[in-house]
């Protein structure tokens, strides 16, 4: 297994709802991440963890809630967002100590709040 | 901090010809990893080609290759015989040996068109 499963694929949610992000891997990797991507921008980087613990949070807004259950399993709970967090929320995965092999992205979540 | 340049926001090429995409990096560090991602419309992150700084060799895959200037901190990717599958938002990316975990940092990306 070489992928990376987000889901769900899209969600639409209002700015009371909580809602969560999951995203799983069965690599064996034990670092991943969160990115946030608006259209025809690059991804940014929210958090990273590494052996399930937060390593790297990029001054996110506490409304975005990362969680590490296992090893293999990555959530990001959302919860009074705003329109303006309306974006492409994508996970990735990599190896730790071989930066060679980049990351393993998944497909993305799309994300509109109304 | 690391930057990474992507001068060309979009490029056109037609089927089977060759372009060139470009990318500059500014960095301190004399060791690190550079990727050019490929992410066409359906959304996924698709690793192209990688490149180890340590390495003086320029990495080729199949019809994608890439010029390698360490002392000019420019790493330019190449398409032969371009595809219509082609098409799409490329990326170049810049990673730290630093940390365990460390970060992927992108250009702004170039659009590149694929016509007949």
């Amino acid at each position: 297994d070489t992928e990376v499963t987000q889901t769900p694929k899209h969600l639409v949610m209002g700015m009371t709802n909580k809602k969560s992000l999951k995203c799983e891997q069965h690599m064996g990797h034990r670092a991943m991440y969160w990115y946030k991507q608006k259209a025809k921008k690059p991804p940014e980087l929210m958090f990273v963890y590494s052996y399930e613990k937060l390593s790297i949070n990029e001054s996110v807004p506490s409304r975005f809630s990362p969680e590490c259950p296992n090893s293999s399993l990555l959530n990001l709970h959302l919860h009074a967002l705003q329109p303006e967090d309306s974006a492409l929320y994508l996970c990735a995965s990599s190896q730790l100590w071989t930066g060679n092999y980049g990351y393993t992205f998944g497909s993305g979540t799309r994300l509109t709040v109304v | 901090a690391q930057t990474v340049t992507q001068s060309q926001p979009e490029m056109s090429v037609q089927e089977a010809e060759t372009v060139t995409l470009s990318c500059t990096y500014d960095t301190s560090e004399s060791d690190y990893y550079l990727f050019w991602y490929k992410q066409p419309p359906s959304r996924q992150m698709i690793l192209v080609i990688r490149q180890e700084a340590y390495k003086q060799q320029n990495a080729t895959e199949n019809r994608f290759s890439v010029n390698f200037q360490k002392a000019a901190k420019s790493f330019s990717l190449k398409i032969s015989d371009s595809q219509l599958g082609d098409a799409a938002m490329y990326f170049c990316a810049y990673r730290s040996l630093t940390g365990t975990a460390s970060k992927l940092t992108f250009g702004t990306g170039t659009r590149l068109q694929v016509t007949l």
